[in-house]
């Protein structure tokens, strides 16, 4: 069976610190890739998908970055951070083309100070 | 622009009662329609995936329909306990794979 595993869990960072944030699913080969952001009082928003190793597609501009170093590997980046940044970043995959039914892992909840 | 929208934002009913909880969607060109699960400080759990040719589908007390000519969804929960309790979210899906979230709606079933 497929698993999505996203680190950490939790995360305190101050404004202008850097972020590194790690999504990795098991069980499947060439997935579909998503990171999303739950802000308070706001919907989840699409930041990036990627359909391959290398291909990332923003979807809002902003102050992050995403790559995809290997195939189930998907990685958020941002070098400053913003107040604005803070949220709960879920990350997703969804087998291509198919059906496209995405699954979630557990979320890293990012605070900035 | 597809936008979703989730009706009501809250709701709060006693165990055992049916309730439905609505979507609707503004732009009828989907590929599919999928009902989503959000315990608090938790990830998503898919609960149903509606394709587009599809009028509904079932999973134990859940069903939801879908009516693209109309634009909405409705997710059926039959005799209610107080493990449903959490935030139910709708999403409909383009052709990229991109997915639209509406608002969601928190339930709260007492008991």
């Amino acid at each position: 069976s497929q698993t999505i595993h996203q680190w950490p869990a939790t995360l305190v960072q101050p404004v202008g610190s850097p972020l590194s944030l790690e999504c990795t699913v098991e069980g499947t080969s060439n997935p579909n890739l998503y990171w999303y952001r739950q802000a308070a009082g706001r919907g989840l928003q699409l930041l990036f998908y990627s359909v391959g190793i290398g291909q990332i597609s923003s979807e809002v501009p902003q102050n992050l970055s995403a790559s995809r170093p290997q195939d189930r590997q998907f990685i958020l980046s941002s070098k400053k951070l913003l107040l604005s940044d803070s949220g709960f970043y879920l990350c997703a995959w969804s087998h291509q083309p198919s059906s496209y039914e995405q699954y979630f892992g557990p979320g890293t909840r990012l605070t900035v100070t | 622009k597809q936008e979703v929208t989730q009706i009501p934002a809250a709701l709060s009913v006693p165990e055992g009662e049916n309730l439905v909880l609505n979507c609707s969607f503004t732009d009828s060109a989907i590929y599919n329609l999928q009902w989503f699960r959000q315990d608090p400080g938790k990830g998503l759990t898919s609960l149903l995936l509606i394709q587009s040719s599809q009028r509904e589908q079932t999973s134990g007390r859940l069903n939801a329909s879908l009516d693209k000519s109309s634009g909405r969804s409705t997710l059926y929960i039959a005799a209610s306990q107080p493990g449903d309790s959490a935030t139910y979210l709708c999403a409909v899906l383009r052709n990229t794979g991109k997915l639209i979230f509406g608002q969601g709606t928190t339930l709260q079933v007492k008991p």
